[in-house]
């Protein structure tokens, strides 16, 4: 079975400023889909960036960047000139090549300081 | 395009009792999944549906099932409620399944009190 590892349960990063979220994963699937999830106050789950296990590119989506690292099954997430509007819990998630089961991590709570 | 819609958004009910959760998906979307998220045990997959058949189940006592109809709207029940059934329920909708890149969209969700 497919896991998903969040190790900072909490991060803080100051306005403008850069932070790293991490996220690792355990599989025996060769092609899959990770993601990186946003859940603001409201509660609304809102998709951050996707990235495609067969693709060595990392994603990128304005502010929001990932290194993927396959062999190391790792999968962070880098918020660059953070924003108040980015504070939220941030899950990482995996999904196999076919269905649509998402296996989420713990979460990660992000506070952004003014 | 109207989101993913859930009804209702807030519902109190007692052990033992029983209740049923709504999902409407996207227009056009055919495939709904559902997930429990609690403080303990974070978020966990129910089940998935398309077209009206049940394609995956998480590992869930037999208390949890669902449906989904002709129009793709799909509820959940929890008969016997216990008090660790209290959670949030989230749906999410996406057009296709069974296909990896096939992106979804999740709802407001429903937060499930049990007293």
């Amino acid at each position: 079975a497919q896991t998903v590892t969040q190790s900072q349960p909490e991060m803080s990063v100051q306005e403008a400023e850069t932070v790293t979220l991490s996220c690792t994963y355990d599989t025996s699937e060769s092609d899959y889909y990770l993601f990186w999830y946003k859940q603001p106050p409201s509660r609304q789950m809102i998709l951050v960036i996707r990235q495609e296990a067969y693709k060595q590119q990392n994603a990128t989506e304005n502010r929001f960047s990932v290194n993927f690292q396959k062999a190391a099954k790792s999968f962070s997430l880098k918020i660059s000139d953070s924003q108040l509007g980015d504070a939220a819990m941030y899950f990482c998630a995996y999904r196999g090549k076919y269905g649509n089961k998402l296996v989420f991590g713990a979460g990660t709570i992000l506070r952004v300081k003014s | 395009k109207a989101g993913v819609t859930q009804t209702p958004r807030y519902l109190i009910k007692t052990r033992g009792q029983q209740v049923t959760l709504s999902c409407s998906p996207i227009s056009g979307h055919r495939s709904v999944s559902w997930y429990q998220q609690t403080p303990g045990q974070g978020l966990q997959f129910l089940f998935e549906y398309f077209s009206e058949t049940q394609r995956n189940k998480g590992n869930f006592p037999g208390r949890f099932s669902g449906r989904q109809f002709s129009n793709s709207r799909s509820e959940m029940n929890v008969s016997t409620l216990e008090l660790g059934d209290s959670a949030l329920y989230l749906c999410a909708s996406s057009r296709l399944a069974g296909v990896g890149n096939n992106e979804q969209f999740f709802g407001p969700g429903t937060r499930l009190t049990v007293l």
